[in-house]
């Protein structure tokens, strides 16, 4: 098993740019997360999705958008970016009212926007 | 919104020694508390998950205990090796079937030989 596949890595963006932060999982989980952590901090909920079709925003939703037309994919777009969302970016899944097994997070996207 | 505040950003012990460390939180009770591992460069794995009735659990030389009058989580690890240096995260959730997790900024742990 994959798991939580993420990319790319790392990015550099320049300000003003977009892209598309990728996330895929294997593991036929509904509920798919994206979150953001800045140094220091801790994970801030920035989006998720409770199905395909379905999606609503966390606590910092603000310059994101996300879509959810499969179970397995969950991309984060980024529209125009801003030195404020230089982050490392994580996507985590978990089964539907299966909290026993937690969350699986992949390994994360560095982005750096200048 | 839930507060969490886990005691320290950076715990030091020798090796053998038990290492215990606090999350703390305020607000509403959560229906669940978990533990996750962070290693740098990569993302969280979870470890425990205990339940608001639930007063320890154990997982070989990890325990955790959860008390919901004080609004605090215990995580200790048992006979510490370096192996177990890393920054360890506790996130709490609701109990909805959102599953929102909110996490701590953790507690980074060193485990000197």
């Amino acid at each position: 098993n994959a798991g939580v596949t993420q990319t790319p890595k790392f990015r550099i963006l320049k300000i003003g740019q977009s892209m598309t932060l990728q996330c895929t999982q294997d593991m036929n989980h509904n509920y798919m997360y994206w979150y953001r952590q800045d140094p220091g901090m801790g994970l801030k909920l920035i989006y998720y999705s409770v199905g395909a079709g379905i999606t609503d925003k966390g606590e910092v939703p603000n310059g994101y958008n996300v879509s959810r037309s499969t179970t397995e994919d969950f991309p984060l777009r980024l529209e125009l970016a801003a030195p404020s969302q230089t982050s490392v970016y994580f996507c985590a899944s978990s089964p539907r009212g299966d909290e026993l097994y937690g969350y699986t997070f992949g390994s994360g996207t560095r982005l750096t926007v200048v | 919104s839930q507060k969490i505040e886990q005691n320290s950003e950076a715990l030091n012990i020798q090796e053998g020694k038990t290492a215990t460390l606090t999350c703390n939180y305020t607000n509403y009770s959560p229906a669940y508390l978990q533990w996750y591992r962070q290693d740098p460069g990569r993302g969280p794995v979870f470890l425990l998950l205990i339940r608001e009735n639930e007063k320890e659990k154990r997982k070989e030389r990890l325990k955790v205990t959860f008390d919901t009058t004080l609004k605090q989580s215990l995580f200790h690890i048992t006979a510490s090796q370096p192996a177990d240096s890393a920054t360890y995260l506790c996130a709490l959730d609701r109990g909805s079937t959102l599953g929102r997790l909110y996490f701590g900024r953790g507690t980074q742990l060193t485990v000197w030989p």
